[in-house]
């Protein structure tokens, strides 16, 4: 079956550092792999999506990795803020018409 | 105005009654969907609409039923709750061009007691 796998613990870092979460998946060909952002006892918001012959997307402080052949993407946000403190989720998708399959998530802490 | 409204924001129901949850869009997309979400379990799509005509089941859709009863609007509901339906509940939206972006709702808490 299907599997995504994110970092289930908490992961800390230093206000300035670089963040990296880390998403791999098994038994899936997605032709999209998205990320998106949730805050306690609110809905996701989409953050960025990347396509399956792309290697690298960036948005502002954001940047997502994508290695098909290592079936893992990574997100990085760079110059950490507490605001970033959130959990973050990666969504993969073949791109046919049956929506979206999502990992657990990763809860990210900013430390000041 | 929120894109994606879900109304209410919280109940607490007692088992065995029917309880329903409203989900309405301004987005104008077709696709809508719902989910649950549990803690450590994450999201799971309960049921999935392509147009008022298509409705689909998802991977958890026992003991819930769905209505479209416009292209804003997409309803779920607990015939009989129980319990182990104590969770956070989404709508979403998607963009029907290729990516399926999702747009949410910003959830429901139903407690059952």
């Amino acid at each position: 079956s299907q599997k995504i796998e994110q970092n289930s613990e908490a992961l800390n870092i230093q206000e300035g550092k670089t963040a990296t979460l880390t998403c791999n998946y098994t038994n899936y060909s997605p032709a999209y792999l998205q990320w998106y952002r949730q805050d306690p006892g609110r809905g996701p918001v989409f953050l960025l999506l990347i396509r399956e012959n792309e290697k690298e997307k960036r948005k502002e402080r954001l940047k997502v990795t994508f290695d098909t052949t290592l079936k893992q993407s990574l997100f990085h946000i760079t110059a950490s803020q507490p605001a970033d403190s959130a959990t973050y989720l990666c969504a993969l998708s073949g791109g046919g018409a049956d929506g979206l399959t999502f990992g657990k998530g990763t809860h990210l802490i900013i430390q000041p | 105005d929120a894109d994606v409204t879900q109304t209410p924001r919280n109940r607490i129901t007692k088992t065995g009654k029917r309880i329903m949850l409203e989900c309405s869009q301004t987005k104008g997309h077709d696709r809508m969907y719902w989910y649950r979400q549990d803690p450590g379990l994450g999201l799971q799509l309960i049921y999935y609409s392509f147009d008022v005509k298509d409705i689909n089941k998802g991977e958890i859709s026992d003991g819930y039923s769905v209505s479209r009863q416009a292209q804003a609007k997409f309803s779920l509901s607990l015939e009989s709750a129980i319990p182990n339906q104590t969770a956070l509940y989404f709508c979403a939206t998607s963009d029907p061009q290729g990516a399926d972006t999702q747009y949410f709702g910003p959830g429901t808490r139903l407690t059952v007691l």
